[in-house]
């Protein structure tokens, strides 16, 4: 089975620090989703890409989140500086969407998550 | 703008009863509607999915749902519920129009199944 891949599955930092989150799509896929999964949020959409580009990133904290996508196979998301609040599990989705595209319109493939602890 | 009210965050039901989720959404265009389920420690996963072919929608696992958009409602029910069924549902809309396709998801619901 095609699988969406996310690294690394833990991670405890301590506040301050550097965290990146890494994701690698399903091959052929053309959007990159990014989630984050609070007990008191739920889930909530951070960004979102197709072919590599960024098309919405509203819910994002723009001064210390940042979300990339370096090439196809590869999409990161990244925290600096950390902060407590941030801990969480971070999902990473993929799909094949747009125009055309209708028998398999919107349907995600979830990573396993990577799961944030902030000290 | 796009919302999902799952109603009830935590549902018991005892093995072998009826299982029903449900779930309301708020859309200004005709949605497509989905359901994933999470197990501990794991990603979502689809169960299925509507998108405005037969509004009673067959699943994987014996999950079934059914479009009502006089309700505005697509609830999640399985005849009989089984030990494993025990996780978390969320209900999602999408609203895929003019080349927007992202996914708004319920709060979730969490169901134990009790033997």
């Amino acid at each position: 089975d095609a699988r969406v891949t996310q690294t690394p599955r833990h991670k405890v930092t301590e506040m301050g620090q550097e965290v990146t989150m890494r994701c690698q799509p399903i091959l052929g896929h053309n959007t990159v989703f990014w989630y984050r999964q609070t007990m008191m949020q739920g889930l909530e959409l951070l960004a979102y890409f197709r072919n590599r580009a960024p098309l919405d990133d509203s819910g994002m904290p723009k001064d210390r989140f940042s979300a990339e996508m370096p090439d196809a196979t590869l999409a990161t998301l990244k925290i600096q500086p950390s902060e407590p609040r941030d801990s969480a599990v971070y999902f990473c989705a993929s799909g094949l969407q747009g125009r055309g595209y209708v028998s398999g319109a919107n349907v995600l493939t979830f990573g396993a998550g990577s799961r944030l602890t902030v000290l | 703008a796009q919302s999902v009210t799952q109603l009830g965050s935590h549902v018991s039901v005892s093995e072998g009863a009826l299982v029903l989720l449900r779930c309301n959404y708020s859309s200004s265009v005709p949605p497509y509607l989905f359901w994933y389920v999470q197990y501990p420690n794991q990603g979502l996963q689809l169960l299925l999915k509507y998108t405005s072919a037969a509004t009673l929608v067959k699943g994987i696992n014996g999950f079934e749902a059914e479009f009502k958009k006089s309700e505005t409602s697509f609830h999640l029910t399985k005849p009989s519920a089984h030990m494993s069924d025990a996780a978390e549902y969320f209900c999602a809309v999408s609203e895929a129009s003019a080349g927007s396709y992202q996914l708004t998801f319920g709060k979730g619901t969490k169901l134990s199944v009790i033997p």
